[in-house]
């Protein structure tokens, strides 16, 4: 059985740009939840899709917006990038909340 | 928002002994999961205790809950230098579908 990969594991962007993470979920996950961590920090919650719906969302602006495909891969896009956005982006999925989840290994963001 | 608060921060042992991190949170919970990251890569699951359970094992691992008290523990018994890591809590309540995770505990383990 295949874990949880993400694309690309680092990316430099500059302020301002727009960039696009993609994450493929372990087979047979339907839910899959966004994180976005500080160095030194806990994750934070972005947002999750269960069966191509968003089904919650943390305190994040607009500018932060997701995607959930039929085959349950999902993205990340962050338009309008701020410096304050360089961070590790973790992608977990599972197979329904309350079941533990299996995280990718993130992707490293930095904007400059 | 941040849900989980570890303790403590950090923790410097030697191999072979015990090690005990806290998990407090602030709100009723569906469950509770504690969470292993090594050197700010992705994050591995230990172990889930959902609310109407006391304690869990797991391997090395035993796992306390104390929901009147709204408090977790972490024990590792027997530590080995690969334990270092940092160790998160993270809390799912019933309403909401977000994993809230805390600031995590910074594991050292000295061989």
């Amino acid at each position: 059985e295949t874990g949880v990969t993400q694309s690309p594991t680092h990316l430099i962007k500059t302020r301002g740009q727009q960039v696009t993470l993609r994450c493929s979920s372990q087979s047979g996950h339907n839910t899959v939840s966004w994180y976005q961590q500080a160095l030194g920090q806990g994750p934070q919650f972005i947002f999750q899709y269960y069966r191509e719906e968003e089904n919650g969302r943390g305190n994040f602006p607009p500018r932060f917006s997701g995607l959930q495909f039929p085959n349950y891969s999902s993205e990340l896009n962050v338009n309008a990038l701020e410096l304050d956005d360089s961070a590790l982006y973790l992608c977990a999925s599972s197979l329904e909340t309350g079941y533990g989840y299996t995280f990718g290994s993130g992707t490293r963001l930095t904007v400059v | 928002s941040q849900q989980g608060e570890e303790d403590p921060q950090a923790l410097s042992i030697q191999e072979g002994e015990n090690a005990t991190m806290n998990c407090s949170y602030k709100t009723s919970i569906n469950n509770l999961q504690w969470y292993r990251q090594n050197s700010g890569r992705g994050l591995v699951h230990l172990i889930l205790i959902r609310s109407n359970e006391r304690e869990k094992h797991s391997g090395r691992l035993r796992v306390t809950l104390d929901t009147s008290k709204k408090s977790s523990s972490l024990l590792i018994t027997a530590s080995r230098a690969a334990d270092t890591a940092s160790y998160f809590c993270a809390t799912e309540t019933y309403n909401n579908n977000d994993m809230r995770f805390g600031a995590g505990t910074r594991l050292t383990v000295k061989p």
